[in-house]
């Protein structure tokens, strides 16, 4: 089963807006990352945020972890056009285990 | 630097028919993984290996075969096509750590049709 699972399914949204992605998992992990696919590409890496951090910003992108309730949250602030694509979450079992991918968001950004 | 290159990007096959995905990458990573893609599955991870020589099972292994001979090199063998393979299939690398703890670099996918 999957462990992360994204919420919305898909987003759509205007050129400008903000776009917040939810991502909620099932058992104590050591880290969650996000990534972005773009269609007919491979998945590329956005961010890793560690269990013991509840927040970290990498450009236009904010991930938050709340560890307590087992989600996490992606935001990214001015969202242009080039932003339209898939974000997975993944996380990583404390256990040391392989990072399991969630389902999702696929998010449209309106010109 | 190339990072993963997978070949081919599409191909079409038979039932029954056997093929090799051919994965490489070129930053020296010691993890290497296959992922396959379906709608509305997200990745499910095929087999796995932590260094040449090494391998292991992912979640859905059953039906592919891997080998790790070299740093570079993992190539995913289908070894009797079934329509349920049709998917599209990744590669990923990533460097030493504890698994999990490093962020996964992916080649572009290998778009698989079984008929």
């Amino acid at each position: 089963s999957q462990q992360g699972e994204e919420d919305p399914q898909a987003l759509s949204i205007q050129e400008g807006e903000n776009a917040t992605m939810n991502c909620s998992y099932k058992t104590s992990i050591n880290n969650l990352q996000w990534y972005r696919q773009n269609s007919g590409r491979g998945l590329v890496h956005l961010i890793l945020i560690r269990s013991n951090e509840r927040e970290k910003h990498s450009g236009r992108l904010r991930v938050t972890l709340d560890t307590s309730k087992k989600s996490s949250s992606l935001l990214i602030t001015a969202s242009r056009a080039a932003d339209t694509a898939s974000y997975f979450c993944a996380t990583a079992a404390t256990s040391g285990s392989r990072l399991t991918f969630g389902e999702g968001t696929q998010l449209t950004v309106n010109p | 630097n190339a990072g993963v290159t997978q070949t081919p990007k599409f191909q079409v096959l038979k039932t029954g028919q056997s093929m090799t995905l051919q994965c490489a990458q070129d930053m020296n990573h010691e993890y290497m993984s296959w992922y396959r893609q379906d709608p509305g599955m997200g990745l499910r991870l095929i087999h796995y290996s932590v260094g040449a020589g090494i391998t292991d099972q992912g979640e859905v292994p059953n039906g592919y075969n891997v080998s790790r001979s070299t740093t570079e090199d993992f190539p995913l063998r289908l070894l009797s096509a079934a329509p349920s393979q049709t998917s599209v299939y990744f590669c990923a690398s990533s460097s030493r750590s504890v698994w999990g703890n490093q962020p996964q670099h992916f080649g572009d996918g290998t778009r698989l049709s079984i008929l």
